[in-house]
This record gives structure tokens, C-alpha cells and sequence, in this order.
């Protein structure tokens, strides 16, 4: 089956302590995508890649870092963790290709996350 | 900077009435649009996408949406509206930067209430 895992699916940290949320697509898509969720902000793009080793910043960058070794995953970092990085993070991931703009993005099932 | 508005924040409708979800852009180039949805505790799902030409865009489930140049807008509808389409609907526009980078900016989402 077509998909984008995203995992862990909940967690639950302290301040300060590294984590990494893992995402990975099987349907060789080429872009892929991070973006947090919150009430009344909608979606928000927090890093994007292009390929493999591209990488660009969103809008919200700030405190999360990401990598693109191979193709089909897409880690989120985030190397101290505050309590306004609570939120529903998604991963999702779309086809390049010659008309890759009309291409839509395929999500992850998210991951809610809570810093204390 | 790109931008997309989603001026309702609920849309309450009877069963089996048309409906409308609103969405207003603003792009530099030409606009790439898109409309998801998302229903409780699941990631977002794609609904359907502007392709330059076609005013009247038809998607899944029965919706489609209207593409208005002159008021930059992109009005989600549906003829006849079911309790199950009961969600929180996102439109989205997707840029090309230069160098061919991407980014995409996604509305603040409204949610749709079917009242039966």
C-alpha cells in the first residue's frame, strides 16, 4: 500500500531533551515535506526537500532541523525541544516530475507531540 | 510573499444543501491551488487541484471548486452536502521560487459542520 508513516504517532518530552520523529514514504516521491498544525494557524511548512541532500526552509524553521540521506525518509529533528513546539506535526510527500506543480501531496497519519 | 485566506473559520449547513467553503490568494506568478481535507485523528487527504484553463474544477467525493481570476479566488462547493462531509477542509497554494524551489502555504482551514 501506498503511504507515508510517520512515528512515533504521540510523545510526550521534557524541555531540552533531543528527539527525532521519523517519516518515510514507499511510492518513490522525490519532494517531501514537514509542516506543524495548530488551532487557528492552519498548516505551516516548517523545512521541505527537493531530493535527496536538497533541503530548504519553510515558514516556521526555527528550532527544527532536517536531513535527506535517502529518498524516502525525511527525519525531523529537533535538538532542544521547547513547549511552544507542542504541536501535530505532518509529514507528506509529492511526485516531482516534469509538471511537478500540479502535483499534490500525499500526508502522514501526524504526530502530536507536547514538550513540558 | 504568497498567501492564502480561508475567512471562515465554520460553515453550518443542512443535509442536502449546497455548500461552500471560501478561499482567497495571492501569488506573485501563477497560482498552483489546492483543497484537502481532513477528517478527525487522520492526516490530510487531497480533494482536488486547479490546472491552468479549467474554471470549474471537479474532485472527489462529489466536490469541485470554482477558480475566479479576477477575485483571485478558489470557492470550494458541493451541490448537496452529506453529514459525512463533516471535516476541517485546508486550501493551499503551491510556489515556485526561483532556482525552482518550492514552498507551499496553506490557509488557516475551516470547518465544515453538515447538520442533519
Amino acid at each position: 500500500e501506498a503511504q507515508v508513516t510517520q512515528n512515533p504517532r504521540y510523545l510526550i518530552t521534557v524541555t531540552g531533551k533531543k528527539l527525532t520523529v521519523t517519516c518515510s514514504q514507499n511510492m518513490n516521491h522525490e519532494y517531501m515535506s514537514w509542516y506543524r498544525q495548530d488551532p487557528g494557524l492552519g498548516l505551516r511548512q516548517i523545512y521541505y526537500s527537493m531530493n535527496v541532500e536538497v533541503t530548504d526552509k519553510g515558514d516556521v524553521p526555527e528550532g527544527y532541523k532536517v536531513s535527506r540521506k535517502e529518498k524516502r525518509n525525511f527525519p525531523l529533528i529537533l535538538e532542544s525541544p521547547s513547549p511552544n513546539q507542542t504541536s501535530l506535526y505532518f509529514c507528506a510527500s509529492s511526485p516531482q516530475g516534469t509538471d511537478w506543480v500540479y502535483n499534490e501531496q500525499f500526508f502522514g497519519p501526524g504526530t502530536r507531540l507536547t514538550v513540558l | 510573499a504568497q498567501s492564502v485566506a480561508q475567512p471562515e473559520d465554520q460553515v453550518n449547513v443542512a443535509e442536502g444543501n449546497p455548500l461552500t467553503v471560501k478561499c482567497t490568494y495571492s501569488v506573485s506568478g501563477n497560482p498552483y491551488l489546492f483543497w484537502y481535507v481532513q477528517y478527525p485523528n487522520r492526516g490530510l487527504q487531497f480533494l482536488l487541484k486547479y490546472i491552468t484553463g479549467d474554471n470549474l474544477v471537479k474532485g472527489s467525493y462529489g466536490f469541485e471548486a470554482e477558480f475566479n481570476k479576477s477575485q483571485t479566488s478558489f470557492h470550494l462547493k458541493k451541490p448537496s452536502a452529506l453529514v459525512s462531509d463533516s471535516a476541517l477542509y485546508f486550501c493551499a497554494v503551491r510556489d515556485m521560487r526561483s532556482g525552482g524551489y518550492q514552498k507551499v502555504t496553506f490557509g488557516t482551514g475551516t470547518k465544515l459542520q453538515v447538520i442533519p
